[in-house]
């Protein structure tokens, strides 16, 4: 079965630090890796996915990701944090046969805050 | 262009009532999915649809009746309502030719007295 593990519940980092969440995952097979966002009170938007090819994935919002799969890990990072990215994220993974419904498991959330 | 919308936003039930949460999507998305969001436990998947007329069990059914009697809606049921389904509700849809792009909506917030 596939599982996701983010091992941060809460973070908070300073405005203009560098952030990296961390997200594990268990999975049998070559896995799809989502990292998505989701701001108070609104549903969840993806910031970027990772399904083959080059290992270091870009997204909106200047977000990033590397795809380790020595490590079974999909880390997200930024460079400089902004008061605006304060939200919870989540890291799902999924089957490289995606045509089946039942597709992603999420793990449970790291919900970041930005200190002035 | 809406995207995906849930209505009710905000409902309070008392044990053993029964209610309906409507999912409603905009783009001819063919799958749609219902999760249940709560704290610590990330999203959980409850029922899930492939197309129209078909409906399937997902991570946590019990409890929770679906259907999709229009490839445009999904409907969730709550039969009887218990403590236990206190709990924030999203729906999210996909095409088939994207693997793994959910589109969420805001969230259905239920509490169960």
């Amino acid at each position: 079965a596939q599982s996701v593990t983010q091992p941060d519940i809460h973070i908070t980092v300073s405005e203009g630090a560098s952030l990296e969440l961390r997200c594990n995952y268990s999975y049998g097979a070559t896995p799809y890796l989502f990292w998505y966002v989701q701001s108070p009170g609104q549903g969840l938007q993806l910031l970027l996915k990772y399904f083959s090819g080059d290992t270091l994935v870009q997204g909106i919002k200047g977000f990033e990701a590397e795809f380790k799969r020595s490590q079974s890990s999909f880390n997200l990072r930024k460079p400089s944090v902004h008061w605006s990215d304060a939200a919870e994220y989540f890291c799902a993974v999924g089957p490289l046969n995606n045509n089946a419904g039942n597709m992603l498991t999420f793990g449970g959330g790291t919900r970041l805050m930005v200190k002035p | 262009n809406a995207g995906v919308t849930q209505t009710p936003k905000f409902r309070v039930l008392k044990t053993g009532q029964s209610m309906t949460l409507l999912c409603a999507q905009d783009m001819n998305h063919e799958y749609m999915y219902w999760y249940r969001q709560d704290p610590g436990m990330g999203l959980r998947l409850i029922h899930y649809s492939v197309g129209e007329g078909t409906t399937a069990k997902g991570e946590v059914p019990d409890g929770y009746n679906v259907s999709r009697l229009k490839k445009q809606n999904f409907l969730l049921g709550l039969e009887s309502a218990a403590p236990s389904q206190t709990s924030v509700y999203f729906c999210a849809s996909r095409s088939s030719g994207t693997a793994g792009e959910l589109f969420f909506g805001e969230g259905s917030r239920l509490t169960v007295l």
